[in-house]
């Protein structure tokens, strides 16, 4: 039973290129997560969304940052003209339903920025 | 934010019970308590939950003060496996589905 997955795992771009960050949920999660873990900072929630829905984007920065989670497919975190401050471990979890029911991580794509 | 508050770090002994504090003194009434963990070079891993009663799984025990207003997370014999960050996590409602984490306490184990 495949939990979340998330590709790439580490991910090197120049400053001024848009980055791809892609989560595969697990199998029968409808609800799909992103977070970010800047270096030696805590994780802050960025956006909420389910099937073709963004549910709370209350964390994305206004610019450059977009998120989709299509009908088919993985969910993505699109960065654009990414900036050396984008670096950062991104984490996507997702859920089966809303609620209080646990939050299942993936392991993170880390973004570095040269 | 709703605010929990725990030791910046603890230190354990391999093979003993560990307790990991927390308070949170203004939970209201349907805001559940959450504990995940993040191993290094890992994503957050959920723990427990609870609401008002204690709870037990295989992975610890999640005891909630009568008034609620701390908890504590028990693993009943750690190992170096369990060498982690915990973040003790408020659920509330006015905040949807977001999960919103503290600086948490650094789990250190010692063989």
């Amino acid at each position: 039973n495949a939990g979340v997955m998330q590709n790439p795992r580490h991910l090197v771009r120049r400053r001024g290129q848009e980055a791809r960050l892609r989560c595969s949920p697990m199998k029968g999660h409808s609800h799909v997560y992103w977070y970010r873990q800047l270096p030696e900072e805590g994780l802050k929630f960025m956006v909420y969304l389910q099937k073709e829905n963004i549910i709370d984007e209350s964390g994305m920065p206004k610019e450059r940052f977009s998120a989709e989670f299509p009908k088919e497919g993985p969910s993505i975190l699109r960065i654009q003209q990414v900036v050396r401050g984008d670096s950062a471990a991104y984490f996507c979890a997702s859920s089966p339903g809303q609620g209080h029911q646990p939050q299942h991580f993936g392991d993170g794509t880390r973004l570095s920025i040269l | 934010d709703a605010k929990t508050t725990q030791p910046n770090s603890m230190e354990s002994n391999e093979e003993e019970p560990v307790h990991l504090p927390c308070n949170h003194s203004t939970i209201s009434g349907t805001d559940y308590i959450h504990w995940y963990r993040q191993l290094p070079s890992q994503g957050p891993e959920y723990v427990i939950h609870g609401l008002t009663s204690n709870v037990n799984n295989r992975m610890a025990s999640l005891a909630i003060a009568e008034d609620r207003k701390s908890s504590t997370l028990i693993l009943h014999r750690a190992t170096l496996r369990d060498a982690a960050v915990y973040y003790c996590i408020l659920r509330v409602a006015s905040y949807g589905n977001k999960l919103v984490f503290g600086a948490g306490t650094i789990l250190r184990v010692k063989s």
